[in-house]
């Protein structure tokens, strides 16, 4: 089946420094999309991409649509202490529809905070 | 708060007991999803509903039954589990994706820790 490989698997963050993530995929998807878990909870939608090229901003996080249409990435700017957590990319086929319309998640990039 | 709301939100049962899990939307979304979620893994999607109709299963074992009564609940009936099945369960809904398109967008609720022993 898809997969979505997203990297890095985690990271230390020291507060103020800047994050990036991304993750990619073998087909071209239509949707992107970034979630973020926080410990106990579930996932929760930080930013919706739907245009290849597509640029958009939620306070100090900024994210990309690929405009191979197989990649995404998340910044993050000025961390801070609760930005840890996992974050998770995914997407959806440009073939929607039946089982294909379904959301395809990575598994994960784990941010913590330098000890 | 998603809107989505999950419960219990901590279970642990015996391998012979029976037990269900409920979700309730409060967004107006007529899709709902169960989601497996175990460490170091992707979420696995287990059902799916549009419109109180089941349209997926991703080949789950019989152990799980899920049952859709209207769009804004959605319940996962646990019966005979095995230890591996020991996950955080996530509920989601979103408008149905055939009738919005690629814009459709799924909103978690908090998840159930199931702990099988």
């Amino acid at each position: 089946g898809q997969q979505l490989n997203q990297s890095p698997q985690s990271m230390f963050i020291q507060e103020g420094e800047d994050v990036s993530m991304n993750c990619t995929s073998s087909s071209i998807f239509n949707t992107w999309l970034w979630y973020k878990q926080d410990p106990g909870e579930g996932p929760v939608l930080l930013i919706a991409l739907y245009k290849a090229g597509e640029l958009t901003s939620n306070g100090r996080l900024t994210a990309q649509f690929g405009i191979t249409r197989k990649d995404s990435f998340l910044n993050i700017s000025a961390s801070i202490p609760s930005d840890v957590g996992i974050y998770f990319c995914a997407g959806r086929d440009r073939n929607y529809g039946g089982s294909q319309g379904n959301l395809i998640f990575g598994k994960g990039t784990k941010l913590s905070v330098k000890p | 708060e998603t809107g989505v709301t999950q419960t219990p939100r901590h279970l642990v049962m015996g391998m012979t007991n029976k037990k269900s899990l409920k979700c309730e939307q409060h967004l107006g979304h007529n899709a709902m999803y169960w989601y497996k979620q175990s460490a170091k893994k992707p979420l696995e999607l287990m059902f799916v509903y549009n419109f109180k109709e089941q349209t997926e299963n991703n080949s789950v074992p019989s152990r799980f039954s899920p049952e859709c009564p209207n769009s804004s609940h959605l319940f996962l009936h646990l019966h005979t589990l095995q230890p591996e099945d020991s996950a955080l369960y996530l509920c989601a809904s979103s408008q149905d994706f055939r009738t919005s398109g690629p814009q459709e967008t799924q909103y978690f609720g908090p998840g159930t820790r199931l702990l099988v022993l």
